[in-house]
């Protein structure tokens, strides 16, 4: 069973480039979300979505969009790195139960930005 | 809003010995919350949750969390620790919205 899956795992960016971070899942889930992760802050919740054709920002959405044209799939764009951005990004699913449901994660994807 | 605050940044036990990471939270609803372990450079894995129903609740790896509404907790232990416990551990509260309110982490480590 392959859950959440995110792709790539590691990447190094310029400042001012721009990238797509990928994640898919296959569990129908209808709740999709991005987190960063950075040192003593936990994960910050950046974009969410409660189904195709909707998205909603988090807490830290400057810098980041998001779309969500189908059930499976969920991609994070930067449009213009910056350092700033430099973090572990995990992407997570779940199904919606009045937020008693478990969130599915994947692997992370530790992006650098130079 | 809601938050969750974990009071130890790093805890260091001895393999053998019990495990005890703090955490309380703050709710205006009738919270979920839940513990999350990440191990080095893996995503994240559902540790257990509470939903309303027994307060005291048990996980996988033998860990187990109470909920105290008096005292707005949700502790996570676990009687005798093993060194494959080494990791972080997140506590985190939902309200009915879905989204998950993180706390900062609790650094795991344990000393053969």
């Amino acid at each position: 069973n392959a859950g959440v899956t995110q792709t790539p795992k590691f990447q190094v960016l310029k400042t001012g480039q721009s990238m797509t971070l990928q994640c898919a899942q296959d569990m129908n889930h209808e709740y999709m979300s991005w987190y960063r992760q950075d040192p003593g802050m936990g994960l910050r919740l950046i974009h969410y979505s409660v189904g195709a054709g909707i998205t909603d920002q988090g807490e830290v959405p400057n810098g980041y969009n998001v779309s969500r044209s189908t059930t499976e799939d969920f991609p994070l764009r930067l449009l213009s790195a910056a350092p700033s951005q430099t973090s572990v990004y995990f992407c997570a699913s779940s199904s919606m139960d009045g937020g008693r449901a478990e969130a599915f994660f994947g692997q992370g994807t530790r992006l650098t930005v130079v | 809003a809601q938050s969750v605050t974990q009071l130890d940044s790093h805890v260091s036990v001895s393999e053998g010995t019990p495990v005890l990471l703090r955490c309380n939270y703050s709710s205006s609803y009738s919270p979920s919350l839940f513990w999350y372990v990440q191990h080095p450079n893996k995503g994240l894995q559902l540790l257990l949750k509470y939903t309303s129903a027994a307060t005291l609740v048990k996980g996988i790896n033998g860990f187990e969390a109470e909920f105290k509404k008096s005292e707005t907790s949700f502790h996570l232990t676990k009687p005798s620790a093993h060194m494959s416990d080494a990791a972080e551990y997140f506590c985190v509260v939902s309200d009915d919205t879905d989204k998950l309110i993180f706390g900062t982490g609790t650094r795991l480590q344990v000393f053969p």
